[in-house]
């Protein structure tokens, strides 16, 4: 499965719209791209995932470049309890393979 | 429909002893996974079952074994426990082929002194 490049952190203000980057430049073209969030040490919650049209959800928005090597979350008006880490990873949807997760990026939300 | 249901969800262990951390599923999900997360990083694969009766190492199984012991549980053993295994983790499920998410338990939280 493809690696995924995110920012180790980043901050929004309560109320504005989040927009969390992720680069994954192998993947391959039956992979999909999905976002989880993990707050404080609970099991990691899933968002949205998408092959290659964007996305959108109760939760958030999943925008995928035309060449599928980045994407981008979008949390449209991120409140507090928005804050957690976000992991982007990308998913073989045939047989099962390794997950792997990166680091993530820890969104903070200010009031 | 409890979902992915993680026992115990607290653990001491001395170091040398021996437990097993188990992992039970209501979906009907093929997949099963065990990650183990330490403070302030991401998930690590130790290993997952594509199936009953398979299991195949991920990232990182030294000093650990599973046993898919049919479709709904997949447990993890430590043998010896080490200081270096403390962490917290976590069973997930997923259904391949179905363009499903994983997902995940609330996890075990062990201590190794």
């Amino acid at each position: 499965d493809a690696k995924t490049t995110q920012p180790p952190s980043m901050d929004c203000a309560e109320g504005r719209a989040a927009n969390l980057p992720c680069n994954h430049s192998t993947i391959s073209g039956n992979e999909y791209v999905y976002w989880y969030r993990q707050i404080h040490s609970q099991g990691p919650q899933y968002i949205i995932h998408g092959l290659k049209n964007n996305e959108t959800n109760e939760m958030a928005s999943l925008i995928i470049t035309e060449d599928r090597k980045s994407s981008t979350l979008i949390l449209p008006h991120a409140t507090l309890r928005d804050t957690a880490v976000y992991y982007c990873i990308v998913k073989y949807s045939g047989s099962a393979r390794q997950l792997t997760f990166g680091s993530g990026t820890q969104l903070t939300v200010l009031p | 429909n409890a979902g992915v249901t993680q026992t115990p969800k607290f653990q001491v262990l001395k170091t040398g002893q021996s437990m097993t951390l188990q992992c039970a599923q209501d979906m009907n999900h093929n997949s099963m996974y065990w990650y183990r997360q330490d403070p302030g990083m991401g998930l690590r694969l130790i290993y997952y079952s594509a199936s009953e009766g398979t299991t195949d190492k991920g990232e990182v199984p030294n000093g650990y074994n599973v046993s898919r012991l049919n479709k709904r549980e997949f447990s993890l053993r430590l043998e010896s426990a080490a200081p270096s295994q403390t962490s917290v983790y976590f069973c997930a499920t997923f259904n391949e082929g179905w363009n499903s998410p994983l997902h995940f338990g609330n996890g075990t939280r062990l201590t190794v002194t």
